[in-house]
């Protein structure tokens, strides 16, 4: 059972615009948050993160929202550019366990 | 910068054969993780280890796959014998310690195929 979703599996987006990508889970016990960003043939890479206890949290032109009553978490990206054309993982933890989503591939078009 | 060393980087078997993976962690990482990604989804834990004991092996299938972390530090991944439905990425990653941090490191990985 898929306890981590994201519903969009690709996002288009012109350079300098704003992405924003949602995930959604159903775990009430999961207590931290993360994002994770993929380039072809490379690991994940760690990007962003928020405790169950915060709402936002930003770091340069990542920010990631946290809506705790809907089980949702949006990743936006402002503004966007061509290297952060990859694929987003969003990934949930309780107890230390990551349990991921199955990936959004964004294109930053120039 | 510390990075999550994997090897090989590719492999390509056929069924019914033995591979193993080999994982060296960021130093002074205690926790280590073995994820396999299928095309087009997300990884999923197979094992997570606490220096050289198995914390978490509930998702790795014991009927052909073994996991080692021998001294604490590097890793073996093994699949005995290999199927085809075993074609997929395995990825490592290492985090500070247990109950240390949530943020894990990842390798490049190894993508294997079963022919």
């Amino acid at each position: 059972d898929q306890q981590v979703k994201q519903n969009s599996p690709s996002l288009s987006v012109q350079e300098g615009r704003i992405s924003i990508l949602n995930c959604d889970y159903t775990n009430s016990m999961f207590d931290y948050f993360l994002w994770y960003k993929k380039y072809p043939a490379e690991g994940p890479t760690f990007l962003i993160s928020i405790s169950s206890i915060k709402d936002k949290n930003e770091d340069g032109r990542f920010t990631v929202f946290l809506n705790k009553s809907a089980k949702h978490l949006s990743l936006h990206i402002v503004p966007s550019q061509p290297g952060d054309s990859a694929v987003y993982f969003c990934a949930a933890s309780e107890d230390y366990k990551l349990s991921f989503g199955a990936g959004t591939t964004v294109t930053v078009r120039a | 910068e510390a990075e999550v060393a994997q090897s090989p980087r590719y492999k390509i078997t056929e069924k019914s054969q033995a591979v193993a993976f080999w994982c060296d962690p960021i130093s002074g990482h205690a926790t280590l993780y073995w994820y396999r990604q299928i095309l087009g989804q997300g990884p999923e834990l197979l094992v997570q280890f606490q220096d050289e004991s198995v914390v978490d092996d509930s998702q790795l299938p014991k009927d052909r796959f073994s996991a080692e972390r021998l001294k604490g530090v590097d890793s073996t991944l093994k699949i005995q014998p290999a199927e085809l439905g075993d074609s997929a990425m395995y990825l490592c990653a290492s985090s500070l310690a247990l109950g240390g941090a949530y943020e894990q490191y990842f390798g490049p990985g190894t993508r294997l195929t079963v022919t």
